[in-house]
Order: structure tokens, then C-alpha cells, then sequence
């Protein structure tokens, strides 16, 4: 079966720090791979989508980055935290073509 | 502009009762609805998947309608348990460059109290 981890669960991070979060899938290949931020009481959004290593599409404009170095790893970056980013991010997965989507576990990021 | 509305914002019953949670969007070309139950702190897991054809889908105690002619669905969870206080999410997904985008409604938080 498929599984999807992210880690760390929690991070407190000084404003200006760097970032990198990370999301691994087991059980499947070629998956399409999400990030998503809520902040608090607000919706999910969809930061970074990917349908194959190295390949990335930004759905919004931020300072966050995204990489896909293997098929199963998803990676979420920054170079400087702002306040603005703290918020729950969340990497889900899905069948390519198919519009399932499976959430992993979360990580809420605090930036002080 | 594709959006996903859900109502109430919030919503408190009692232990065993019966509530209905609704979901209206605009994203088109519509492909499929699904509502998702978030429990705090933690992502969002599938309670049931609705395409263009279906009007009614059941898991549990919970059932989902969908009427795609005016792009609404709601919820029903029947007997509620405490277990239920969660945030339920609604998610429309349309068809663009290859893959599906979804829309994510900013859910409905429900508190089951005994």
C-alpha cells in the first residue's frame, strides 16, 4: 500500500532562517506531487505541483521553492523565512491523470 | 473564476444528532467533488468521491449529494460521534493541461458535543 511522510511535524523557525521541509512517498511510482500552506482558519492552497523529477510549476509567487531530486521525494525550500510563511504545509500525492489526492501528515511551521 | 463556497463556517450539535453541510462552486469544466474530513493538525483524508453523474454517494454515516445543473452538494452526516469534530473540506477538480486542478473550499469546522 501507499504511504506518504513528511517531516518535520513541527518547526519553529527564526524570521530570515532557511527552510527545507521534506515529503517521501512509498508504494507507488511516477507519482504527481503537491504542496499545499493553510493558514490558520483559511483554505488550502496549492504552492507547487510536480509530474516528474525536475519538474516544477509554481501556482503562486512567494519566496518558497520547490525540488523533485527522485521520483518519491518532494522538497520544500527557502533561502530567508518570512512571518507571513509560518502557516500548516501539507504534500499530498496522486495518480498521474487522476484526480485523487492523498495527504500526508503535515508540518506545522512557525516563523518567530 | 473557479471557486469553491462551503456553509456554515462553523457548526456545533449535539452527540447523536444530524447535520448538513453544503458546498457550492463555480469551477468548471467540472471533473469530480470530493469532501475531505481534516481532523486538527492533521491532513486532510477522502470520505467520498462524486463524479459528473452521481447524485448520491454514501460511506457510513456519511452521504454526499451532488446536483451538477446548479453546482451544489452537500453533506449529511447522520448520528453524529464526537469523533466528527473535524473540519470538513470540500474540493472541485477541473481538467487543465493534462491533469487535474482542484479547488478547495475553506471548509465547514464542526464540533460534536456529548
Amino acid at each position: 500500500s501507499q504511504t506518504i511522510h513528511q517531516w518535520p511535524a513541527t518547526l519553529v523557525q527564526p524570521v530570515g532562517s532557511p527552510l527545507s521541509l521534506e515529503c517521501t512517498v512509498e508504494g507507488t511510482s511516477n507519482p504527481n506531487l503537491y504542496w499545499y500552506r493553510q493558514a490558520a482558519g483559511r483554505g488550502l492552497q496549492l504552492l507547487f505541483y510536480s509530474v516528474g523529477i525536475g519538474q516544477i510549476s509554481s501556482e503562486v509567487p512567494q519566496n518558497l521553492s520547490a525540488s523533485r531530486p527522485q521520483d518519491r521525494q518532494f522538497i520544500l525550500s527557502s533561502k530567508k523565512l518570512l512571518l507571513s510563511d509560518s502557516g500548516f504545509y501539507l504534500c499530498a500525492w496522486s495518480v498521474a491523470g487522476v484526480g485523487e489526492q492523498y495527504f500526508g501528515p503535515g508540518t506545522r511551521l512557525t516563523v518567530t | 473564476k473557479n471557486q469553491v463556497e462551503q456553509s456554515p463556517q462553523s457548526l456545533i450539535i449535539l452527540e447523536g444528532k444530524n447535520c448538513t453541510l453544503q458546498c457550492n462552486y463555480t469551477v468548471s469544466p467540472f471533473s469530480n467533488l470530493r469532501w475531505y474530513k481534516q481532523d486538527t493538525g492533521r491532513g486532510p483524508v477522502s470520505l467520498t468521491i462524486m463524479t459528473f453523474s452521481e447524485n448520491t454517494k454514501s460511506n457510513g454515516r456519511y452521504t454526499a449529494t451532488l446536483d451538477a445543473d446548479t453546482k451544489q452538494s452537500s453533506l449529511h452526516i447522520t448520528a453524529s460521534q464526537l469523533s466528527d469534530s473535524a473540519s470538513y473540506i470540500c474540493v472541485v477538480s477541473r481538467h487543465s493541461g493534462g491533469y487535474q486542478k482542484v479547488t478547495f473550499g475553506t471548509g465547514t469546522k464542526l464540533q460534536v458535543i456529548p
